[in-house]
This record gives C-alpha cells, sequence and structure tokens, in this order.
C-alpha cells in the first residue's frame, strides 16, 4: 500500500537554530500534504496544508514565517522550524492525499522535536 | 468548526475484556474516519478506515462503526490484550481534500 515517510524521527536542535523535517510519499504523487502538530497529552492539530506548486495555507495561530513549508514536487512537502524555541517542541506529523484511492489519506510516522 | 470528542478520556480494564470506545463529531458530514493507536513516544498507527461508502471496518479483535446519521462512530476491542494499551485516536474528515480532525484520544490500560 501507500507509504507515506517522515525524516527525521527524533532530532534534537539547540534554541536558535533552524531544522527541517521531510515528509515523502514513496509510491504515489500528493498533491496535498497536511501537516500536524501534537503537544503532550493533547491530541493532533493541524498547523497548515500543503499543496505542490503553491504556498502553504496556514491554520488561525500558526505563524507562517517561523514554520516555513516547502511543496516543491509531487511526492515531497519539508516543514522547517526557524529559529526554533524549547516551546516548539513537539511532535510533528504529516499526512499525503492519494487521490487515486478515492482520496484515502496515509501518515508518516511522525518525527519528534527537542528544542533544548 | 468541527469539534471532536473521545469518551472515556481514559480507560484501565483487567486483560480478557471486552470494551468500546466512543468517538463523536460535531458535525456528522463524515466522509472518511480513520481509528490510530498511538504509543508513548511513537507514531500513529493506523487501525481501521471507513470510507464514505462504509458503514464499519474489521481487523482481528478490533471493529469500527460509523453511524453518519449522528456522527458518532465507535472502536469495539474484543478480548483486550497488555498490549492493546495505548491511546486511541480517531480522527475525521468531512469532505473530499480535506484535512482529518483529530480526537483528544482514550488512553487505555490492559491490566495482566
Amino acid at each position: 500500500g501507500a507509504v507515506v515517510s517522515q525524516h527525521p524521527s527524533w532530532v534534537i536542535c539547540k534554541s536558535g537554530t533552524s531544522v527541517k523535517i521531510e515528509c515523502r510519499s514513496l509510491d504515489f504523487q500528493a498533491t496535498t500534504m497536511f501537516w500536524y502538530r501534537q503537544f503532550p497529552k493533547q491530541s493532533l492539530m493541524l498547523m497548515a496544508t500543503s499543496n505542490e506548486g503553491s504556498k502553504a495555507t496556514y491554520e488561525q495561530g500558526v505563524e507562517k514565517d517561523k514554520f516555513l513549508i516547502n511543496h516543491a514536487s509531487l511526492t515531497l512537502s519539508t516543514l522547517t522550524v526557524t529559529s526554533a524555541h524549547p516551546e516548539d517542541s513537539s511532535f510533528y506529523i504529516c499526512s499525503a492525499s492519494l487521490e487515486s484511492s478515492g482520496n484515502t489519506i496515509y501518515f508518516g510516522e511522525g518525527s519528534w522535536l527537542t528544542v533544548v | 468548526k468541527q469539534e471532536v470528542t473521545q469518551i472515556p478520556a481514559a480507560l484501565s480494564v483487567p486483560e480478557g475484556e471486552n470494551l468500546v470506545l466512543n468517538c463523536s463529531f460535531t458535525d456528522s458530514a463524515i466522509y472518511n474516519l480513520q481509528w490510530f493507536r498511538q504509543d508513548p513516544g511513537k507514531g500513529l498507527t493506523s487501525l481501521l478506515l471507513i470510507q464514505s461508502s462504509q458503514r464499519e471496518q474489521t481487523s482481528g479483535r478490533l471493529n469500527a462503526s460509523l453511524d453518519k446519521s449522528s456522527g458518532r462512530s465507535t472502536l469495539y476491542i474484543a478480548a483486550s490484550q497488555p498490549g492493546d494499551s495505548a491511546t486511541y485516536l480517531c480522527a475525521g474528515k468531512r469532505d473530499y481534500g480535506q484535512n482529518f480532525v483529530f480526537g483528544p484520544g482514550t488512553r487505555l490500560s490492559v491490566l495482566p
């Protein structure tokens, strides 16, 4: 079946640095990908919708200049957390839409970010 | 705005019990519904997906159903095992191309 891969699974970075998380659809093309984050003991919240070849659509309260999303190809979307701070430490997960399968959504494995 | 409720928030049962987890959406127009499990410190594992033309799905000891008229879904776990201990999340999406909205989860502990 369709597989979505996220990398890295775990990342620790220093406060003030930037970190990039990749989301790849391995065996299908995804025109739309979604990025979510989950704070401890909370549910997953949508951050942004990533559309191939165009600007991402951010949810209210998500800083687009801090969370840069690039969807340059039909199989890759990246989320860059810029000038990371400890409060950005969270679980980030992406999903990709497979249009040929009734628009089934497939999720990546998620990435744990710790900012120290 | 779609909101999702999961009841109970936490559940602790002895091994072998059958149990039901509940999920409800404020907007009953659900196109796809998916149940996941999440183990501490790990990602999501998809358990069951109910697509727009379906009302229930079964996989092993798991059965999920969706009542589209009320926007409610249940996840039934038969003969629970300690390995079933995890947080169970339901997520639904309203329409083609839209994102999933997640519930807060039910934390399940199955005691040996």
